[in-house]
């Protein structure tokens, strides 16, 4: 079947630390992953996507790569704020599906 | 363009009573779904509507319903509830027929089962 594994949280950084959240995936075909961000209080919104192999989605310094080899689409930023204290939550959407999988989130805590 | 909105966003009920809550997607969205977000099982997907017409459906009680509206605005409602059943309920909405696309989500409702 369709999954999404995340590391565990939470991930306590020191603001300007280099950030890196794992996500693997099992999906037969060709998914499209994404990057969901949700901040305290508030729903879900996309982060990034990418929708096939070795394509880099990037958004707000963020960035993800689609590595089909390891199917993995782990989440970096080279210096995380503050203000990017948030769950962030790894998906992927099989071909021919409407519905996305997601992982179970990762917290995220930036110290100033 | 407004974006999802959810009503209410806070609501505590009493263990046996029923809820409906509410979700409006973006305009000239008509995929409504419906998500329950709790700290120890995460984000579980509830069910999917399209044109009035549940097309997905995931692994929840006959208790969790919904319906869906000729307007897109969508309802799901929770018979007989249970302490188990407090969560924030998450509704999402995507473009019309668009496959793999992204999701579009509203604030929630938080409720309470007391």
């Amino acid at each position: 079947g369709n999954s999404v594994t995340q590391m565990e949280g939470p991930v306590t950084l020191s603001e300007e630390a280099f950030l890196t959240i794992n996500c693997t995936y099992t999906a037969t075909g060709y998914p499209s992953l994404f990057w969901y961000v949700q901040y305290p209080g508030e729903g879900l919104q996309l982060l990034l996507k990418a929708t096939k192999a070795d394509d880099k989605g990037s958004n707000k310094g963020f960035e993800a790569t689609y590595r089909k080899e390891t199917t993995s689409f782990h989440l970096e930023k080279g210096s995380v704020q503050v203000s990017d204290s948030a769950v962030y939550f790894c998906a992927s959407q099989k071909g021919g599906s409407y519905i996305p999988t997601f992982g179970r989130g990762t917290s995220l805590i930036v110290h100033p | 363009k407004a974006g999802v909105t959810q009503t209410p966003r806070y609501l505590i009920k009493t263990r046996g009573q029923q809820v409906t809550l509410s979700c409006s997607p973006i305009s000239g969205h008509r995929s409504v779904s419906w998500y329950q977000q709790t700290p120890g099982q995460g984000l579980q997907f509830l069910f999917e509507y399209f044109s009035e017409t549940q097309r997905n459906k995931g692994n929840f009680p006959g208790r969790f319903s919904g319906r869906q509206f000729s307007n897109s605005r969508s309802e799901m409602n929770v018979s007989t509830l249970e302490l188990g059943d407090s969560a924030l309920y998450l509704c999402a909405s995507s473009p019309t027929s668009t496959m793999n696309t992204e999701a579009f989500f509203g604030q929630g409702t938080r409720l309470t089962v007391v």
